[in-house]
């Protein structure tokens, strides 16, 4: 099947440990981005990357890292310098460059800690 | 500045009902694009239908139909004849014409209750 496969859903992390988020789709999407969402709020941009090897930060990148070796994978890292991780994290892409494209997003994953 | 306002937190209607989900939006472009998002409670979020900021039309799809209004800057979203399973949080989202800056601005997000 098609999609944007997140992995894990839950994990939980002791505080001052890095932990890496997973992110892979086949969609043969060009576009990957990393959202994060806290209770009651929207979604708030972390990282994107549009090309291979080439990625931007977003509005909340302190604390985070993200790579871009393959079109088809985007993994979040999230630091110990990330003050307040506990959130629901999702991933996204789309296709092409274009501005308007739509973006679909992953089933996203849940991070807690502890 | 670009901003989306989903004034409506939550939002609890009975099942066949009405609803309107509403979504002001601010932006100095001339070219953006507008989106609604579905979130049911496994978490990920359900596109649901994309705008630009050149085409009005009002769209229908089956119950779903959006209202797209620049002169107020708005894009709402009308469920007909609710259901239980339209019970999610529904986000507004907007993107700028621009490659520059790639990303969606979302709204807060309206929870909408459909209760039997």
């Amino acid at each position: 099947d098609g999609g944007i496969t997140q992995s894990p859903k839950y994990l939980f992390r002791k505080e001052g440990q890095n932990v890496t988020l997973s992110c892979e789709q086949n969609l043969n999407h060009d576009a990957m981005y990393w959202y994060r969402q806290d209770p009651g709020q929207g979604l708030r941009l972390i990282y994107y990357s549009q090309i291979v090897n080439d990625f931007q930060k977003g509005d909340i990148a302190e604390g985070y890292s993200v790579s871009r070796e393959k079109k088809e994978s985007f993994p979040l890292t999230v630091t110990s310098a990330q003050k307040n991780p506990t959130a629901f994290y999702l991933c996204a892409s789309k296709f092409g460059r274009a501005p308007g494209n739509t973006i679909y997003f992953g089933e996203g994953s849940w991070l807690t800690v502890v | 500045a670009q901003k989306v306002t989903q004034a409506q937190t939550e939002i609890s209607v009975v099942e066949k009902e009405d609803v309107t989900l509403d979504c002001v939006y601010e932006t100095r472009d001339t070219t953006y694009y507008l989106f609604w998002y579905k979130q049911p409670p496994s978490g990920e979020l359900v596109f649901l239908i994309r705008r630009n900021s050149f085409d009005e039309q009002n769209e229908i799809s089956g119950r779903y139909s959006w209202n797209f209004q620049k002169s107020t800057s708005s894009f709402n979203f009308t469920i007909t004849a609710s259901q239980v399973v339209d019970s999610a949080v529904y986000f507004c989202a907007l993107s700028e014409g621009s490659r520059v800056t790639d990303k969606l601005i979302f709204g807060t997000g309206t929870r909408l209750q459909v209760f039997p």
